[in-house]
């Protein structure tokens, strides 16, 4: 089964720094997606930023970039000038690879790291 | 935009209690999932769904059960609600496509068993 491991349960950025927030994995897969949501105090998941394995380029969203590392399965997340409204729970996922007969495996999730801002 | 909507955003039960969770997603995707979200836990899968009728077990499926009868609805079912099963209930939905791999979330729903 994979794992998702988060070890920062809480991290503290002063507003417009750079903050990274760490994510490993454990898979025997080859093929696979990597993805960091973000849930904010309304509760709403919100994709931040997707990675499929196969690709060797970091993904880069704005501000937002992931440092892929495949071989270590390392996925951080970093942030760069950073804003009030980046203030909530990071969740890094995973998931297999879509079954070519259709199905379905579901995410699977860390624990999550709060993220405060600090103005 | 796709939207997934799930029928409360607070629920209050009594134990013992047969409860029903209802999410149902506009877009046509093929799978419906329920996960349940605890402090220092994250989100842990409970049951999802690939096709009507489908559904298979995820982490944690004791204590609850699922339903698809139809592809925009995905319920979720707890026979007799536990203390223990105060929580907080997401939905989420996505396709099956090679590259479609984004799960769509409802807004969730915050259930305490009393």
């Amino acid at each position: 089964a994979q794992t998702v491991t988060q070890s920062q349960p809480e991290m503290s950025v002063q507003e417009a720094e750079t903050v990274t927030l760490s994510c490993t994995y454990d898979t025997s897969e080859s093929d696979y997606y990597l993805f960091w949501y973000k849930q904010p105090p309304s509760r709403q998941m919100i994709l931040v930023i997707r990675q499929e394995a196969y690709k060797q380029q970091n993904a880069t969203e704005n501000r937002f970039s992931v440092n892929f590392q495949k071989a270590a399965k390392s996925f951080s997340l970093k942030i760069s000038d950073s804003q009030l409204g980046d203030a909530a729970m990071y969740f890094c996922a995973y998931r297999t690879a879509p079954l070519a007969g259709g199905g379905a495996d579901g995410l699977t999730f860390g624990k999550g790291t709060h993220l405060i801002i600090q103005p | 935009d796709v939207k997934v909507t799930q029928s409360s955003r607070y629920l209050v039960k009594r134990t013992g209690e047969k409860v029903f969770l209802e999410c149902v997603q506009d877009m046509d995707h093929e799978n419906m999932f329920w996960y349940r979200q605890d402090p220092g836990l994250g989100l842990r899968l409970i049951y999802f769904s690939y096709d009507v009728k489908m559904k298979e077990k995820g982490d944690i499926p004791e204590g609850y059960s699922v339903s698809r009868e139809k592809k925009e609805r995905f319920s979720l079912i707890l026979e007799s609600a536990s203390t223990n099963q105060t929580s907080m209930y997401l939905c989420a939905s996505s396709l099956s496509r090679e590259g479609e791999t984004e799960a769509f979330f409802g807004q969730g729903t915050r259930l305490t068993v009393v």
